[in-house]
């Protein structure tokens, strides 16, 4: 168990909805990273949030958005959807946004879009 | 900015077998980790290996080893004695300065490794 919690583990939605994806890092992480795994284009890096401010920002589409709060959990939000936004979605944790430890994952949310 | 080529799509071998994955990587940056994560059928992604850029000695961890050599960017992943539950996919990572000041990883394509009983 990495201690990265992700809700929910699936969503099926339709196209053109919106959905919220939650993660919860693990104890006394303060940075949370957000990652896409479809099977074009593998595990790309979405964005970065530490101690509630955005740090890095990736590929990320302009129709998603993201946020850490107060409590550090932070929540994807995929609105307009598309049937290619249907992936694996994963976030993982670490303590500063440095990779100077090892960075686990959660178990992911798979999303399939129809 | 950082690449990763994991050149192997597919490998399937026979159990008991032993087994290399290849990761090349390309970096600007002199201080770097490098990681090893598996993917198993079920899904998540399981850590397997982190190693600093000034560290180029080899390890071992029962029948998993990793060959690190930066003269060739390389950092190899060698299954000993191959079994079916080591059938999965495994990715090679690269950490990249991000323009914010923190890090991310960079991820090679991924090695799908099948094991045949």
């Amino acid at each position: 168990d990495s201690g990265v919690t992700q809700t929910p583990k699936h969503l099926i939605t339709a196209t053109g909805q919106r959905v919220t994806l939650r993660c919860s890092p693990r104890s006394g992480d303060l940075s949370v990273y957000w990652y896409q795994q479809s099977l074009d284009q593998g595990l790309q890096f979405l964005i970065q949030y530490y101690n509630g401010e955005e740090r890095a920002k990736g590929n990320i589409l302009e129709r998603f958005s993201a946020q850490q709060f107060p409590d550090l959990h932070s929540e994807l939000n995929l609105s307009s959807l598309e049937l290619g936004d249907s992936a694996l979605y994963f976030c993982a944790s670490s303590a500063e946004g440095f990779i100077d430890s090892p960075l686990h994952f959660g178990n992911g949310t798979r999303l399939t879009v129809t | 900015a950082q690449k990763v080529t994991q050149a192997q799509t597919e490998i399937s071998v026979v159990e008991k077998e032993d087994v290399t994955l290849d990761c090349v990587y390309e970096t600007r940056d002199t201080t770097y980790y490098l990681f090893w994560y598996k993917q198993p059928p079920s899904g998540e992604l399981v850590f397997l290996i982190r190693r600093n850029s000034f560290d180029e000695q080899n390890e071992i961890s029962g029948r998993y080893s990793w060959n690190f050599q930066k003269s060739t960017s390389s950092f190899n992943f060698t299954i000993t004695a191959s079994q079916v539950v080591d059938s999965a996919v495994y990715f090679c990572a690269l950490s990249e300065v991000t323009q914010g000041g923190s890090e991310k990883l960079v991820f090679g394509k991924g090695t799908k490794l099948t094991v045949n009983p």
